[in-house]
C-alpha cells in the first residue's frame, strides 16, 4: 500500500515550457486535491476533484489545469510556466469531505522556473 | 487574506516539558479543524482533529483545545520528545472541499 506517490519529485523549467504533474493513491479515495506551498504561506489549494471525471478551482488556480481521468489518478498541468510557479506541490487525498476529513498527502514535487 | 494564522514561525522547547502551538482563525464559518505534522522533504501528516461542537480532543500526548469566541485553537503536546520536532500546520474547513491552512510553526524539542 504506497498511499500518494507524485511524480516527478525535483524539476527545473524555463518559463513558458509546459509540464504535468502526476499523483496516483491506492487507496480508492473519492477525493483529491492540489496544493502550493510556498515559504511563509502555507499550503494553498490549486483544484480539487470530487470524483472521477469532475474537477473544480480552489484559493489559487490561475496558470493550472487538472484532469481526473482515473479515480486512483489526479494531474496537474501548467501550460506556460512562470517563475512564480517556483513553489512545492503537494497532492493529497481523502475518502470523503464528511466530518472525518483526513487528507494524505503525498511526499511533495518541488518545481524551480527560471 | 489569510484565514488561519499562526503567529509563531518557531517555537522551542525542553525534553519533557509541554508545547503549546497556537492558531488564529478569521472566518467564523469554519466547522472542523485539524492539525498536520511534517517532516522534511516529506508530506504532511494528520495527528488530531476538533470539530466546532466540541472544546477539547485529546490523543495520547496530543490534545488540541478550541475557543470558538476567541477564534483560537491551540495544540498541547505533553511531554515532549525529540521527534516532536517537525513543521506543525493548523487547517481549517467551512465547506467540504475548501480547507485553509496556516503558514505552520517549526518546534524544535531539545534534548
Amino acid at each position: 500500500n504506497a498511499g500518494v506517490t507524485q511524480t516527478p519529485k525535483f524539476r527545473v523549467l524555463k518559463t513558458g515550457q509546459s509540464m504535468t504533474l502526476l499523483c496516483a493513491q491506492d487507496m480508492n479515495h473519492e477525493y483529491m486535491y492540489w496544493y502550493r506551498q510556498d515559504p511563509g504561506m502555507g499550503l494553498r489549494l490549486i483544484h480539487y476533484s470530487v470524483g472521477e471525471g469532475t474537477t473544480a478551482k480552489g484559493e489559487v488556480p490561475d496558470g493550472y489545469n487538472v484532469s481526473r481521468l482515473k479515480k486512483q489518478n489526479f494531474l496537474l498541468g501548467l501550460e506556460s510556466a512562470a517563475p512564480s510557479q517556483t513553489s512545492v506541490y503537494f497532492c493529497a487525498s481523502s475518502y470523503t469531505s464528511g466530518s472525518s476529513y483526513e487528507q494524505y498527502f503525498g511526499p511533495g514535487t518541488r518545481l524551480t522556473v527560471t | 487574506d489569510q484565514q488561519v494564522k499562526q503567529n509563531s514561525p518557531s517555537l522551542s522547547v525542553q525534553e519533557g516539558r509541554i508545547s503549546i502551538l497556537n492558531c488564529d482563525y478569521t472566518n467564523s464559518m469554519f466547522d472542523y479543524f485539524l492539525w498536520y505534522k511534517k517532516y522534511p522533504a516529506e508530506g504532511p501528516t494528520f495527528l488530531i482533529s476538533i470539530s466546532s461542537i466540541k472544546d477539547k480532543n485529546e490523543d495520547g500526548r496530543f490534545t488540541v483545545f478550541l475557543n470558538k469566541s476567541a477564534k483560537h485553537l491551540s495544540l498541547h503536546i505533553v511531554p515532549s520528545q525529540p521527534g516532536d520536532s517537525a513543521v506543525y500546520f493548523c487547517a481549517a474547513s467551512a465547506i467540504s472541499n475548501d480547507m485553509r491552512f496556516g503558514a505552520g510553526t517549526r518546534l524544535t524539542v531539545k534534548p
